[in-house]
């Protein structure tokens, strides 16, 4: 697999469920940041987890990370149909600076 | 709440033509990068920029490349000879103090190249 591959690629969801989306990466890191695109728009800045960390929560948002399993998840609770977007895990490559590697992103759908 | 700006959003050029794309970063950023996303692709890292300097840039950036730092605000990419693969949604980000604090991303500018 590639350097932040998320999972699943697409998911559709009722308004008010929980939607969980995964991302798995292959080297150390310094921290992984989740971002939301809308279509055709530019990305937004959720959360930023660091290496050493294991969770973090931001709002409906929760994010952990295994550093040991080279994987991360993102949680949005109660999905409001606002939260219809892509959904990004960028990944902060140990000692490359501060080059973000992106993964292919997920899609979520959440229908009113 | 400060954000990052891009200019144009939208630029149409022909193949051949030198482009310039600017950025706005956060005022008291000190980090800046450059990254571009082709229709359907991931996105990509172009090249990242601190102290008046390329800190680091990818395959990608090559010689037709380049950025700039022209003033005490704005951050430009510059594309010399541009060709049909360089349309794409092109991303000006920047980060406050540390190279791998989080990086906040401009609406990006969409460059079509006909």
């Amino acid at each position: 697999s590639q350097q932040g591959e998320e999972d699943p690629q697409a998911l559709s969801i009722q308004e008010g469920e929980n939607a969980t989306m995964n991302c798995s990466y292959k080297t150390s890191i310094n921290n992984l940041q989740w971002y939301r695109q809308n279509s055709g728009r530019g990305l937004v800045h959720l959360i930023l987890i660091r290496s050493n960390e294991r969770e973090k929560h931001s709002g409906r948002l929760r994010v952990t990370l295994d550093t040991s399993k080279k994987s991360s998840s993102l949680l949005i609770t109660a999905s409001r149909a606002a939260d219809t977007a892509s959904y990004f895990c960028a990944t902060a490559v140990y000692n490359q600076g501060g080059k973000l590697i992106f993964g292919q992103g997920t899609e979520l759908s959440v229908k009113p | 709440e400060p954000e990052v700006t891009q200019t144009p959003s939208h630029q149409v050029t022909q193949m051949g033509q030198e482009v310039i794309l600017r950025c706005v970063p956060i005022s008291n950023h000190l980090y800046f990068y450059w990254y571009r996303q082709i229709l359907g692709q991931k996105v990509e890292f172009l090249v990242s920029f601190y102290n008046n300097e390329i800190s680091e840039k990818s395959e990608i950036f090559d010689d037709q490349f380049s950025v700039e730092r022209p003033d005490g605000s704005n951050f430009t990419l510059k594309i010399r000879s541009t060709k049909l693969e360089d349309s794409a949604m092109y991303f000006c980000a920047s980060s406050e103090a540390s190279a791998v604090g989080g990086q906040y991303f401009g609406p990006g500018t969409r460059l079509t190249v006909t």
